[in-house]
């Protein structure tokens, strides 16, 4: 069975410093999808990065981007310049290529102070 | 732009009573899901499905049951909340397909509360 795991209950920084989440897997699969949700205190999830197993480049999306460690099943997010708005729950999840489902790792709450 | 709506943010029920939450998305997606958010245990899958009228537990289905009448709509039902219950609850729907239509929209999330 696939399982997640995010190993840091809670983190905090300052304002403008960068920060790094921890997210691992565990799969059979050879093909299959890596996501970190943003869940901010108005709940609303949001899709921060997601990354294909296939593709060796990591994501990036503007001030987030991914360390993919395929090998040692791995994906970490880092945040650069973070900003209060980042402030939130952070979950990492994964989807095989052979069912719908996402398996959702426990989440990380992280908390930017100014 | 993309939308899944819940109908209600927060609600406050009596135990045995029968429960509906409705979710709708606009978004022709094939896949819907419900969730459960509780603290320090992630997002726990109740059911899904795939296609109208068709159903598939997830992880902590006893209790609950869903209807997907409409493509557009998924329902859940509580049949007899319990204190148990009182939880965040979240829907999501997402393409059928792989690649890059894997991404799940969400809700914005039901508190319901049990009393």
């Amino acid at each position: 069975a696939q399982t997640v795991t995010q190993s840091q209950p809670e983190m905090s920084v300052q304002e403008a410093e960068t920060v790094t989440l921890s997210c691992t897997y565990d799969t059979s699969e050879s093909n299959y999808y890596l996501f970190w949700y943003k869940q901010p205190p108005s709940r609303q999830m949001i899709l921060v990065i997601r990354q294909e197993a296939y593709k060796q480049q990591n994501a990036t999306e503007n001030r987030f981007s991914v360390n993919f460690q395929k090998a040692a099943k791995s994906f970490s997010l880092k945040i650069s310049d973070s900003q209060l708005g980042d402030t939130a729950m952070y979950f990492c999840a994964f989807r095989g290529d052979s069912n719908y489902q996402l398996i959702w790792g426990a989440g990380t709450k992280l908390i930017i102070k100014p | 732009d993309v939308k899944v709506t819940q109908s209600s943010r927060y609600l406050v029920k009596r135990t045995g009573e029968k429960v509906f939450l409705e979710c709708v998305q606009d978004m022709d997606h094939e896949n819907m899901f419900w969730y459960r958010q509780d603290p320090g245990l992630g997002l726990r899958l109740i059911y899904f499905s795939y296609d109208v009228k068709m159903k598939e537990k997830g992880d902590i289905p006893e209790g609950y049951s869903v209807s997907r009448e409409k493509k557009e709509r998924f329902s859940l039902i509580l049949e007899s909340a319990s204190t148990n219950q009182t939880s965040m609850y979240l829907c999501a729907s997402s393409l059928i397909g792989g690649g890059e239509n894997t991404e799940a929209f969400f809700g914005q999330g039901t508190r319901l509360t049990v009393v």
